[in-house]
């Protein structure tokens, strides 16, 4: 399986902040990379596909970057709404697998 | 508008059977492949499974966790995904989403991400 390791599990940041989390793949995964934000109580929403697509509807301060074992989720000028856990998925396997998750938290 | 609703959660025993289902509308149901996530509390997401599309021969896969306890299949006449879930263990505790997919695809290979999820139905084993 391809074990997908997201840095850092948790972080603390203030509104108005550039924030980078990074997801790497066990082994090479081309470009297949998604991201999720997930808030409590809720499901995930697709933020991100094949790692640097945004997907339809999401803000464009949501970027990504990457390809192989290394990716990147950029949020630029972090809103009050963007408080929430982060997961990367690798499409390229199968198990599809997801990262460990990583909380955004205020500041 | 796409709609999923998950439906059939509850508490069972270990060793006892569960049985879901996802009623989707909204898209063409015969055409999509349909996956399974779930989510165990306080923890992170994991795929169950998918089944593929009428035309792909509604082919399943699922993860090593489940293989010969859950089964995935899908009812075209009902627009509805199901999760048999059999000789249920405390550890598949949890949230369980149903989800669509899109992607890229090649003769081979589908490179697909979960674009998007139900509300989710919560599954409890205990005794």
């Amino acid at each position: 399986d391809v074990q997908m390791t997201q840095s850092p599990s948790s972080l603390s940041a203030s509104v108005g902040d550039r924030v980078t989390i990074t997801c790497r793949a066990s082994h090479s995964i081309s470009i297949y990379l998604n991201w999720y934000q997930q808030k409590p109580g809720r499901a995930p929403k697709l933020l991100i596909f094949d790692a640097s697509s945004l997907q339809s509807g999401v803000p464009s301060r949501f970027s990504g970057s990457g390809s192989e074992t290394d990716f990147t989720l950029t949020i630029s000028n972090l809103q009050p709404e963007d408080f929430a856990t982060y997961y990367c998925q690798q499409s390229n396997d199968i198990p599809r697998t997801f990262g460990g998750g990583t909380k955004v938290e205020i500041k | 508008e796409v709609q999923l609703m998950e439906s059939g959660g509850g508490l069972a025993e270990p060793g006892g059977s569960l049985r879901l289902s996802c009623a989707a509308s909204g898209f063409a149901f015969t055409d999509a492949w349909m996956t399974w996530v779930r989510q165990a509390p306080g923890k992170g997401l994991e795929w169950v499974g998918h089944i593929a599309n009428k035309a792909d021969g509604e082919t399943t896969t699922s993860t090593a966790p489940v293989k010969g306890r859950f089964t995935i299949s899908r009812d075209a006449s009902k627009n509805t995904l199901f999760l048999q879930m059999n000789s249920l263990k405390t550890e598949d505790t949890g949230v369980y989403y149903c989800t669509t997919v899109a992607g890229r695809r090649n003769s081979r290979y589908y490179y697909y991400y979960m674009d998007v999820w139900g509300k989710g139905t919560t599954v409890t084993v205990s005794s």
